[in-house]
């Protein structure tokens, strides 16, 4: 049961144009809400968070919406760059002690920023 | 700060070892998770310690378990290899005791042969 889903598998974007990579979830305990970006054999990168509490986040050319009744959110990168190109993830939470940090992570979506 | 360092980085091992992985997390960092990474499962999450405490764990056999030192510092360890372990494994560290950004280490690739 794949509870955090990114159903876009790729995405190949301009240079200077937005990204958009979109991420649902079926787990309505999840509350938090994270996306990393990963290079080849490397440990994912954290980008942003949002918490539930919220329904937009933004940190440089990076925000992160959610939609808590789609059970839906996006990334927007703007504007892509070169080196945005990776596999990005999308990684929720619950809350509580008993859920810890667990995270469950999205397929992941491999984005091509062409010059 | 140093970030999240995992050891060894690379490993090679044949059907029916066992192996043990290292990871010291950032600083002052208290939580430590550990994930596999393989290409049709995805990242997957294995368990998370607190303080020396196992919180929670993933859907993983019992060939696969875990430590955590008083330092904070953790050891992942698979008994009775498999082929199917060929993976990446991550670990990550975070303040939060719960909800809060986790960063990873650079993981160790894992090839049983």
């Amino acid at each position: 049961d794949q509870q955090v889903k990114q159903n876009s598998p790729s995405l190949s974007v301009q240079e200077g144009r937005i990204s958009i990579l979109n991420c649902d979830y079926t787990n309505s305990m999840f509350d938090y809400f994270l996306w990393y970006k990963k290079y080849p054999a490397e440990g994912p990168t954290f980008l942003i968070s949002i918490s539930s509490i919220k329904d937009k986040n933004e940190d440089g050319r990076f925000t992160v919406f959610l939609n808590k009744s789609a059970k839906h959110l996006s990334l927007h990168i703007v504007p892509s760059q070169p080196g945005d190109s990776a596999v990005y993830f999308c990684a929720a939470s619950a809350p509580g002690k008993a859920a810890g940090n667990k995270l469950t992570f999205g397929g992941g979506t491999r984005v091509l920023v062409k010059p | 700060k140093a970030g999240v360092t995992q050891t060894p980085r690379y490993l090679i091992k044949t059907r029916g070892q066992q192996v043990t992985l290292s990871c010291s997390p950032i600083s002052g960092h208290r939580s430590v998770s550990w994930y596999q990474q393989t290409p049709g499962q995805g990242l997957q999450f294995l368990f998370e310690y607190f303080s020396e405490t196992q919180r929670n764990k993933g859907n993983f056999p019992g060939r696969f378990s875990g430590r955590q030192f008083s330092n904070s510092r953790s050891e992942m360890n698979v008994s009775t290899l498999e082929l199917g372990d060929s993976a990446l494994y991550l670990c990550a560290s975070s303040l939060a005791q719960v909800g809060g950004e986790q960063y990873f280490g650079p993981g160790t690739r894992l090839t049983v042969t």
